[in-house]
């Protein structure tokens, strides 16, 4: 059964730190994996989606990496700002018959100005 | 306006009653989800479909319903055999092993 393990559960950071956020996974054998951001009380916001074959996807100051033989992905956000201020989840997809998320639970990010 | 919703927003439920969640999209997306989410668990899977008509039991599928019968849309009804259902419900969509999006999320309190 895929198990998703993200650490640290909360940072606090200072504005303008560079920051990596980690996610391992215990089935290597995935479809891809997303990372994802949660504001207190709504719905996620998809951040990045890494395909199996892929090694790395940047979107802006985010670069998600993915070592699938190892398990790991980590999201980097460089330049971090107040409104980065979430909770990050990662998930992915595992081979074998379904298409179902499997979440991490999660990374509380403060930036503090 | 594509994109995904889900109402209401705020749901109250009596003890013994059963209650549906409205979950509607229209990014022609053939898969749709329901998750669970609480405090320091994460997000837990319902139920899930992947074409009209047909849908699968998730990991927490006990005391919950779902239909498919337009593409668009994928209510979820929370029945009396569901012990505790106060929690966060997210409901998502996607194309086949795409990016999922998730609608604004239903908070259910069993009064």
């Amino acid at each position: 059964k895929q198990e998703v393990t993200q650490i640290p559960a909360a940072l606090s950071v200072p504005e303008g730190e560079n920051l990596v956020l980690n996610c391992s996974f215990t089935d290597s054998a995935i479809y891809n994996l997303q990372w994802f951001r949660q504001d207190p009380g709504k719905g996620l916001t998809s951040l990045l989606l890494i395909q199996s074959s892929q090694r790395e996807q940047t979107s802006g100051r985010l670069n998600a990496s993915l070592d699938k033989s190892s398990g790991r992905s980590t999201l980097y956000i460089a330049a971090s700002q107040p409104g980065d201020s979430a909770t990050y989840l990662c998930a992915v997809v595992t081979q074998g018959g379904s298409e179902k998320l499997v979440f991490g639970k999660g990374t509380k990010l403060t930036v503090n100005p | 306006d594509g994109g995904i919703t889900q109402s209401p927003k705020y749901l109250f439920r009596k003890e013994g009653q059963n209650v549906t969640l409205s979950c509607e999209q229209n990014l022609n997306h053939d898969a749709m989800y329901w998750y669970r989410q609480d405090p320091g668990q994460g997000l837990r899977l319902i139920y899930y479909s992947q074409i009209v008509n047909d849908f699968q039991k998730g990991d927490i599928a006990e005391g919950y319903s779902v239909s498919r019968e337009k593409k668009e849309s994928f209510p979820l009804t929370v029945t009396s055999a569901q012990k505790n259902p106060t929690a966060f419900y997210l409901c998502a969509s996607s194309i086949t092993l795409g990016t999922q999006y998730f609608g604004p999320g239903t908070r259910l309190t069993v009064l």
